[in-house]
């Protein structure tokens, strides 16, 4: 159980355009999603909280109007990177909390590989 | 302020026994994970604490002291497949914070 699924796994878009990631957690209900960025050797940096049906709190240096995130249902939430450019390269993993364990644990999904030209 | 210690790397044999620390300061704490995470791929869970003391899971175990901001992971019998880097994640008032992680190898 509590498997948390990515789509889609890489993508290479140019730059100035949109990407979106979907996160969806398969077998569970999760109340809170969260959308972290790694670049190569580095930590995961937490870049957003969202919660099924309100706003997205955002970290600090984090542009909300660049990632533009939704989160619509209890399984799906939603990345956009907008106007995209080189440096949004990265790896963009989210993870949800499952509600019915009253949200201790985290799980991740399989991450999205995004690389801007 | 908020900050996540822990080594860099470390290198052990298969078979053997490797203790990966960590120590921590957060505003608050409402437990403390460990994820282990392959090169390109994401994290997985492996263990959580909220109390003092050790959990046991199989070959891996993890240990929490709240006082001294002090958490350990314990692998055992290591294979070969535990070659990844280790992620010690305090949860503080807010969310969890993620270390840099420890890049284990494990050689023949």
């Amino acid at each position: 159980g509590a498997v948390v699924s990515q789509h889609p796994s890489w993508v290479i878009c140019k730059s100035g355009t949109s990407v979106k990631i979907e996160c969806r957690s398969l077998d569970f209900q999760a109340t809170t999603m969260f959308w972290y960025r790694q670049f190569p050797k580095q930590s995961l940096m937490l870049m957003a909280t969202s919660n099924e049906g309100s706003k997205a709190t955002y970290e600090q240096g984090v542009e909300k109007d660049k990632f533009l995130i939704n989160h619509a249902s209890l399984t799906l939430s939603t990345l956009t990177v907008t106007s995209a450019h080189p440096e949004d390269s990265s790896f963009y993993i989210c993870s949800a909390r499952p509600w019915e364990t009253g949200g201790y644990e985290q799980y991740f999904g399989p991450g999205t590989r995004l690389t801007v030209t | 302020g908020q900050n996540i210690d822990q080594p860099t790397e470390m290198t052990a044999t298969e078979g053997a026994i490797v203790q990966i620390n960590c120590t921590y300061q957060t505003s608050g704490f409402n437990g403390l994970f460990w994820y282990q995470q392959h090169a390109g791929e994401a994290p997985t869970f492996l263990s959580y604490n909220v109390l003092d003391g050790l959990e046991e899971k199989g070959r891996f175990s993890s240990f929490l002291s709240r006082s001294k901001g002090y958490s350990y992971l314990l692998l055992k019998e290591l294979q070969m497949k535990d070659s990844a880097s280790y992620l010690c994640a305090p949860r503080g008032q807010g969310n969890l914070i993620f270390g840099k992680g420890t890049k284990l190898s494990v050689k023949p």
